[in-house]
């Protein structure tokens, strides 16, 4: 079955103990992203990468970190999480296939989230 | 700076009715447009995927449609069930591997 899956689901942990949430996609997909969605603020893009070895910084880049090492992964990495990264993270994924314009190469996937809670 | 906006927040409807979504953003600049279903506690489904270059898709019940040159989108849902209630969110790209601006999302509960 094609999907982005996230792990841990849930996790509650304590300022400035080192994480990292995981995403991995099977679709063979280029560009994978996260995002935090916060009530009032919606959802806004973390990091995004759009190959191995290709990442950049999205509107809220601060605290975190991401790798891009093979083509299915894209950690997330929280340094020294503080309590306002307390959030539902998600992941996604596409094909995004350069110079692509059928509509499936450009749709976004996501993953099942993870609710973590920063005390 | 592109905004995108859902009106109204929340919906209330009973089964049966045909009902329509709204979504407005700023700039018409957009790559594609994205809608999306969100259950409680759960991920994002992706609903229909509207290329800047077309003007509606359908899936089902679902029927969306572009209008760029009015920066809107109406998500169309013929004969809603109570299993149709979530929250409807939209997402535009800017670009071609660009990040999804989200709108805050309808609210919709169907009541049997």
């Amino acid at each position: 079955e094609a999907q982005v899956t996230q792990n841990p689901r849930y996790l509650i942990t304590v300022t400035g103990k080192k994480l990292t949430v995981t995403c991995s996609q099977n679709m063979n997909h280029e560009y994978m992203s996260w995002y935090r969605q916060d009530p009032g603020l919606g959802l806004r893009q973390i990091y995004y990468s759009m190959n191995v070895e290709v990442t950049d910084k999205g509107d809220v880049p601060e605290g975190y970190k991401v790798s891009r090492k093979e083509k299915r992964n894209f950690p997330l990495i929280l340094e020294s999480p503080s309590p306002n990264q307390t959030s539902l993270y998600f992941c996604a994924s596409s094909l995004e296939a350069s110079g692509g314009t059928k509509s499936s190469y450009n749709e976004q996937f996501f993953g099942p989230g993870t609710r973590l809670t920063v005390l | 700076k592109q905004e995108v906006t859902q009106i109204p927040a929340a919906l209330s409807v009973p089964e049966g009715e045909n009902l329509v979504l709204n979504c407005s953003f700023t700039d018409s600049a957009i790559y594609n447009l994205q809608w999306f279903r969100q259950d409680p506690g759960k991920g994002l489904t992706s609903l229909l995927l509207i290329q800047s270059s077309q003007r509606e898709q359908t899936s089902g019940r679902l029927n969306a449609s572009l209008d760029k040159s009015s920066g809107r989108s109406t998500l169309y849902i013929a004969a809603s069930q109570p299993g149709d209630s979530a929250t409807y969110l939209c997402a535009v790209k800017i670009w071609q591997g660009g990040k999804l601006i989200f709108g805050q999302g309808t609210e919709l509960s169907v009541k049997p």
